[in-house]
């Protein structure tokens, strides 16, 4: 079982421009969760995904947005990047009620 | 809404002494509770978590943490700690009947110094 993965692993983008990051769930799993981690921070809810909709969403701003595919992956979608979209993307997978596996993150720069 | 206080910001301890790592909730519904550990430039990892039962959960290398829900707390403990312990902590909590997201602490940095 390869478990969580995500891609790229690491990202350097300019401000104003658009970034897609993803995210393939640990196998048997049929939830996605992304959060940010900014540095020296804790992670912050974006949005998770279940069924191909997105069941909850975080404080964040319409800008980040995302997907689901049939085959449970994800991507997590940044328009308009500002520098303070700089951070560590986690992405978590699961089943609907159950614990949360973590993939090592995209560290994205905006510079 | 939850939320998650974790107490102690940095925590510097000496190789082979015990360590807490102290974590407060905040909810007026039931929770799980979390702890999980983050490596310099690696992802986060589970240490252990509470569902339900006993109050005592044992976790991964050595730790354990107890849920106290009259005092809110699920602390980290570990009798006695390594160099390779050096890490970020997180305690994080979800509601039990909405396994939604998770709220995270902003987390405590042990250094385990020889």
């Amino acid at each position: 079982d390869a478990g969580v993965t995500q891609s790229p692993t690491h990202l350097i983008k300019t401000r104003g421009q658009q970034v897609t990051l993803r995210c393939s769930p640990k196998s048997g799993h049929d939830t996605v969760s992304w959060y940010q981690q900014a540095l020296g921070q804790g992670p912050q809810f974006i949005f998770q995904y279940y069924e191909e909709e997105e069941r909850q969403r975080g404080n964040f701003p319409d800008r980040f947005s995302g997907h689901q595919f049939p085959n449970y992956s994800s991507e997590l979608n940044v328009n308009a990047l500002l520098l303070g979209d700089s951070a560590l993307y986690l992405c978590a997978s699961s089943l609907v009620a159950g614990e949360q596996y973590f993939g090592p993150g995209t560290r994205l720069t905006v510079t | 809404a939850q939320s998650v206080t974790q107490l102690d910001s940095q925590v510097p301890v000496f190789e082979e002494a015990p360590v807490e790592l102290r974590c407060n909730y905040s909810s007026s519904v039931s929770v799980y509770l979390f702890w999980y550990v983050q490596y310099p430039n690696q992802g986060l990892q589970l240490l252990l978590k509470y569902l339900s039962g006993s109050t005592l959960v044992k976790g991964i290398n050595g730790f354990e943490a107890e849920f106290n829900k009259s005092q809110t707390s699920f602390h980290l403990r570990k009798p006695s700690v390594h160099i390779s312990d050096t890490a970020e902590y997180f305690c994080a909590v979800i509601n039990a009947g909405n396994n939604r997201k998770l709220i995270w602490g902003l987390g405590t940095s042990l250094a385990v110094n020889p």
